[in-house]
């Protein structure tokens, strides 16, 4: 079945400076690739999500490439924000959805 | 239109108890999947319905169990609870077949003592 190995585990940055979530996946059958936020407490929430007929994907301050090849994806988020702390899962889709284990981000302000 | 509605929020039980946990997904989406949140082994996928018919299932065992109804509300049950069943179960629905764009519950928070 589909691995998805995300990294670093926990990530912690200065509000301002920019942010890198790396996931890697087993599968080469998947093709849709969402990113979530879960805030303390809170469900997880759809924060951008890229297929795998597009190269990147930019929504705002996120953006999110997958290299097909290397069969690996990223989440970059530019001028961090307080608010933006909150675990950040990625996950890899063929059917379903297998997650990465999550990571921790906190933005100092 | 309303979001996915998980019921109940929280839930203590004894070990050896089985608990029902529901869901009701977005109107209209006719995808429900079911996963399980824990610190240490993060979202584990349980199970995932669409048109009543179980479509896929993780590694879990046989104490784990779900349905769906013809109106795509879905229940898991879990049998013989253990203490290791203490969890966040979170559902999440999805408009059709293949699990894209899915949005979750507040989930149920389960402690089994």
């Amino acid at each position: 079945g589909e691995n998805v190995e995300q990294h670093p585990s926990t990530l912690s940055v200065q509000e301002g400076d920019s942010a890198v979530i790396k996931c890697t996946y087993s599968d080469s059958a998947s093709n849709y690739f969402p990113w979530y936020k879960q805030e303390l407490g809170k469900r997880p929430q759809l924060i951008i999500d890229i297929r795998s007929n597009v190269g990147e994907k930019k929504d705002q301050r996120i953006a999110v490439t997958l290299n097909k090849t290397a069969k690996h994806f990223s989440l970059h988020i530019t001028e961090t924000q307080p608010e933006d702390s909150a675990v950040y899962f990625c996950a890899a889709s063929g059917g379903k959805l297998t997650f990465g284990q999550g990571t921790i981000l906190t933005v100092h302000p | 239109k309303a979001g996915v509605t998980q019921t109940p929020r929280y839930l203590i039980k004894t070990r050896g108890q089985q608990v029902t946990l529901s869901c009701s997904p977005i109107s209209g989406h006719r995808s429900v999947s079911w996963y399980q949140q824990t610190p240490g082994q993060g979202l584990q996928f349980l199970f995932e319905y669409f048109s009543e018919t179980q479509r896929n299932k993780g590694n879990f065992p046989g104490r784990f169990s779900g349905r769906q109804f013809s109106n795509s509300r879905s229940e898991m049950n879990v049998s013989t609870l253990e203490l290791g069943d203490s969890a966040l179960y979170l559902c999440a629905s999805s408009p059709g077949r293949r699990t894209t764009e899915a949005f979750f519950g507040q989930g149920t928070r389960l402690t089994v003592v």
